[in-house]
C-alpha cells in the first residue's frame, strides 16, 4: 500500500518568509510525528499527534514553528519568518497507534537563503 | 535524559565481509529499540525492532541485532555485506509510558562505506 508522503520534496525560500510543509500519513494510522534532520543536530523529534491532538509541543524549536492535523489525516508543519538555521530535512512518520512502529516519509528538504 | 550513542561515525567494510554496527543507550528501563537505514536522498527505512522476547531479532536485507541488557547495547550485524548496503544507519529508542508517546531518540548515525 501507499506509504507516508510529503510535499513539497524540496523548498527554497527567502529568510523571513513563511513556509508550509505537508504530510500525508499511511491510511488508518492515527499517530503522526514530525522530525527534523540537520547536519549539526542530527535527527530531532519535534511533535506528535494522536488523532488531531498534539499533547506536547515542547519539542518545537521556537514559537515560529506550529503544526496542525485535521480530520485525523493530513498534517501541516508551518514555519513563520524562516531563518537560515531552519534549513534542514523535515521528516514525517506515522504509526497505527502511538506505541507502534513509525514509518517515515521521504522528507521535505528546506533551504532558507 | 535518554540518549543513544553510536560510537562509529564512519565504517569501511569490504564487500562480502561481516559487519557489526554498535549502539548503546542510556535509559532507566528497557526501551523499545530500532535500527533504521537511510540511503542518499531517501527517507528512513526500518530494518528491525526489539520490543520484548527473544533478544536476537531478525530484520530485512539479512540484518540481525542482539539486545544485551547488561551492556545496554543493541548492535546490528550482517554476515556478508553487499555494495547496496552502503548507507547511513541509525539506532533509535523510545520509551512508552502512561499510554502516551515520545518521539524516537536517534543516535548520530554510522556511515557505512563498502569497498570492492
Amino acid at each position: 500500500g501507499a506509504g507516508v508522503s510529503q510535499s513539497p520534496s524540496n523548498k527554497v525560500t527567502e529568510k523571513g518568509k513563511d513556509v508550509e510543509l505537508r504530510c500525508d500519513p499511511i491510511s488508518g494510522h492515527t499517530a503522526l510525528y514530525w522530525y527534523r534532520q540537520s547536519l549539526g543536530q542530527g535527527l530531532e523529534f519535534l511533535i506528535y499527534f494522536q488523532g488531531n491532538s498534539a499533547p506536547d509541543k515542547s519539542g518545537l524549536p521556537s514559537d515560529r514553528f506550529s503544526a496542525e492535523r485535521t480530520g485525523g489525516s493530513v498534517s501541516t508543519l508551518t514555519i513563520q519568518r524562516t531563518q537560515q538555521e531552519d534549513s534542514a530535512v523535515y521528516l514525517c512518520a506515522s504509526s497505527t497507534t502511538v506505541q507502534e512502529t513509525q514509518y517515515f516519509g521521504p522528507g521535505t528538504r528546506l533551504l532558507v537563503l | 535524559a535518554q540518549s543513544v550513542t553510536q560510537p562509529d561515525i564512519h565504517i569501511t567494510v569490504s564487500e562480502g565481509a561481516s559487519l557489526e554496527l554498535r549502539c548503546n543507550y542510556s535509559y532507566g528501563a528497557t526501551p523499545y529499540l530500532f535500527w533504521y537505514v537511510q540511503s542518499p536522498g531517501q527517507g528512513l527505512q526500518l530494518l528491525l525492532k526489539y520490543f520484548s522476547g527473544d533478544t536476537l531479532v531478525q530484520g530485512i536485507k539479512g540484518f540481525e541485532a542482539e539486545f544485551k541488557r547488561s551492556q545496554s547495547s543493541f548492535n546490528l550485524r550482517k554476515p556478508s555485506v553487499h555494495w547496496s548496503d552502503a548507507a547511513e544507519y541509525f539506532c533509535a529508542v523510545v520509551m512508552y509510558s502512561g499510554g502516551g508517546a515520545d518521539g524516537l531518540t536517534f543516535g548520530k548515525g554510522t556511515h557505512l562505506i563498502i569497498q570492492p
